[in-house]
């Protein structure tokens, strides 16, 4: 159980370009998701938390116009990075909780822009 | 500014001893605590849990938590190869009614055949 898958698992763009990371509960219902940012040899930073049905709380320093959430259900949540820059590569990895405190997290999403 | 703090290693230990990690944080009123392991390239993986002061077990793994001395430890019995990954500590708080789980840095764990 506790399942949380992540698409795409890689992918590179090109500079200018959005990105969409999707990011499902496949086996519970995620009152909460979030999504962290980590840089090679660096732990997670986390970027904004996000409940079903309402607006994403951004942690100081992330633009929330450039990093789009949306949590349109209790299974899927969407990351849009927009206008991607080189400086945007990074590891992208959502997790989920239920009504506990235990997060489960995605594989991950590598993303590359050139 | 809630901290978690852990040593980065690398710990290099022989295959079949114990792995002792070790974690200190900054927020006295966190509740929940909990290690992931991390292989390179890879998300985080969840290994234990623990809410109360003790020992709490679960195969070769033994998390151990000290609210008093703001300390929480996870060893590793019978260390294998496989157990080679970065171990992170993360602590459940809350930013204003929000929870979140803050991260240490992790630490590197080498187990040698």
């Amino acid at each position: 159980g506790a399942v949380v898958s992540q698409h795409p698992s890689r992918v590179i763009c090109k500079s200018g370009t959005s990105v969409k990371i999707e990011c499902r509960s496949l086996d519970f219902q995620a009152t909460t998701m979030f999504w962290y940012r980590q840089f090679p040899k660096k732990s997670l930073m986390l970027m904004a938390t996000s409940n079903e049905g309402s607006k994403a709380t951004y942690e100081q320093g992330v633009e929330k116009d450039k990093f789009l959430i949306n949590h349109a259900s209790l299974t899927l949540s969407t990351l849009t990075v927009t206008s991607a820059h080189p400086e945007d590569s990074s590891f992208y990895i959502c997790s989920a909780a239920d009504s506990g405190d235990t997060q489960y997290f995605g594989p991950g999403t590598r993303l590359t822009v050139l | 500014q809630k901290e978690v703090e852990q040593n980065s290693g690398p710990l290099s230990v022989p295959e079949g001893a114990i792995a002792s990690l070790n974690c200190t944080y900054s927020d006295r009123g966190s509740q929940s605590f909990f290690w992931y392991r991390q292989y390179s390239g890879k998300s985080p993986e969840l290994i234990m849990s623990i809410y109360s002061n003790g020992d709490k077990e679960d195969g070769r793994f033994t998390a151990q938590l000290n609210k008093a001395s703001q300390y929480v430890s996870l060893l590793i019995r019978d260390s294998q190869p496989s157990d080679s990954a970065t171990y992170l500590c993360a602590v459940m708080g809350y930013s204003g009614s929000a929870r979140q789980l803050t991260f240490g840095s992790g630490t590197q764990l080498t187990v040698l055949p």
